[in-house]
């Protein structure tokens, strides 16, 4: 059965910083990995879409990496901005087209 | 444009009540879904229609039914609420044939059901 794990759960930052998120996957068998980031009372917007064939995505300061064999994924974000501030979730598709979302990990820039 | 739009956006009702949420896409996508966010914030799968098909039903309580009239709309509809139906559902669509690599997803703003 299919886990996603995010670690930490929490991070506060002081602007500028750069960061990484992490995301685990137990079950290497995936079509893709996607990073999402939520907003207080919004829906999910879609960052980064990683293909099981790719091994990173970049859009502006965003970057995604996948490795597949090890089971994990990592966003990193440059120049942190206190406009980054949200939840930030994984999550992967799996053999059967379901999604499998990680608990998310809650990000604080501080100006 | 909104691409996914749910609505309402916020739905407080009683016990024991039926109610419905709406959800339309205007990508043309093939697949349209129903997920529901819990107070943890865990983000779980409840259906998905391919083309007025449904594809995945995960385990729900049959007092939710999914109705898609057509590919552009996925509605949810709730009988006999219940104090624990209370969440986040999201609404979302992609250009994905069943068992085939998912071309990314599309969610919308989410419906907040309260049930007091």
């Amino acid at each position: 059965k299919q886990e996603v794990t995010q670690i930490p759960a929490a991070l506060s930052v002081p602007e500028g910083e750069n960061l990484v998120l992490n995301c685990s996957f137990t079950d290497s068998a995936i079509y893709n990995l996607q990073w999402f980031r939520q907003d207080p009372g919004k829906g999910l917007t879609s960052l980064l879409l990683i293909q099981s064939s790719q091994r990173e995505q970049t859009s502006g300061r965003l970057n995604a990496s996948l490795d597949k064999s090890s089971g994990r994924s990592t966003l990193y974000i440059a120049a942190s901005q206190p406009g980054d501030s949200a939840t930030y979730l994984c999550a992967v598709e799996t053999s059967y087209d379901k999604v499998i979302f990680g608990p998310g990990t809650s990000l604080s820039v501080i100006p | 444009d909104t691409a996914v739009s749910q609505t309402p956006k916020y739905l407080v009702t009683q016990m024991g009540n039926d109610k419905s949420i709406k959800c339309e896409q205007n990508l043309g996508h093939d697949t349209m879904y129903w997920y529901k966010q819990d107070s943890k914030k865990f983000l779980k799968i409840m259906f998905s229609y391919n083309n007025k098909e449904l594809i995945i039903n995960e385990t729900v309580p049959n007092r939710f039914s999914p109705k898609s009239p057509d590919k552009a709309h996925l509605n949810l509809h709730i009988n006999s609420l219940e104090l624990g139906d209370s969440a986040v559902y999201f609404c979302a669509s992609s250009q994905a044939i069943t068992g085939a690599p998912n071309y990314g997803y599309t969610f919308g703003s989410g419906t907040r059901l309260t049930v007091v």
